[in-house]
């Protein structure tokens, strides 16, 4: 069963901490991603990998950074949590889109929480 | 990136074909359509994608006008669990991007 495994389900941070969010896969995918959702706004990319250690900046980088060592494990780290990167984050994984099987499969999803 | 839009919501009866129409006129040549959809309080999940032909695979069928600028995902036999949202997405070829908008809402009625 292809898995893609979020650290935590859920998170409560205080403002001005420094926040690890862990994601990995067991699919050998070269691309992983970082979303976050909100009410009303959908799913919006933060961060986006292709390969170890290569990044691109998705529609909202602000306020994040990422993370890719090793193929299967992509982290997202806020710096300086704030009150509004209260959200629910996921994770994703795919192979690359040209590929037969390019779905991407979803992670069960981080609700951070930051006070 | 190429945009789509979809209508907000959309609503169907159990048992009833659903037609999800998309709209994606700056669609590129590279562009792959993709479909996916969300159950509540879970992370999204894979449909189907095409890139020219129609598709169809065990959960739903792919039409793809021959313009390529709109597409429509089919639904043969809507059932409670289908109600989710649907979100209609252009992977362009060249970045392997997955930009999300914000879905059509599907509610099935019994």
């Amino acid at each position: 069963d292809v898995k893609v495994t979020q650290s935590s389900r859920y998170l409560v941070k205080r403002t001005g901490e420094k926040v690890f969010l862990e994601c990995v896969q067991d699919m050998d995918h070269e691309n992983m991603f970082w979303y976050r959702q909100d009410p009303g706004l959908g799913l919006r990319l933060i961060y986006f990998s292709y390969d170890v250690k290569m990044k691109e900046k998705g529609d909202i980088p602000e306020g994040y950074s990422v993370s890719r060592e090793k193929k299967e494990r992509f982290s997202l780290i806020l710096e300086s949590a704030s009150t509004n990167q209260t959200s629910m984050y996921l994770c994703a994984s795919s192979f690359p889109v040209v590929a037969p099987s390019a779905e991407a499969f979803f992670g069960q999803g981080t609700r951070l929480t930051v006070v | 990136d190429a945009k789509t839009t979809q209508p907000n919501s959309m609503e169907s009866n159990e048992e009833e074909p659903v037609h999800l129409p998309c709209n994606h006129s700056t669609i590129s040549g590279t562009d792959y359509i993709h479909w996916y959809r969300q159950l509540p309080s879970q992370g999204p999940e894979y449909v189907i994608h095409g890139l020219t032909s129609n598709v169809n695979n065990r959960m739903a069928s792919l039409a793809i006008a021959e313009d390529r600028k709109s597409s429509t995902l089919i639904l043969h036999r809507a059932t409670l669990r289908d109600a989710a949202v649907y979100y209609c997405i252009l992977r362009r070829g060249n970045t392997d991007k997955l930009i999300f908008g914000t879905g059509t809402r599907l509610q099935v009625f019994p």
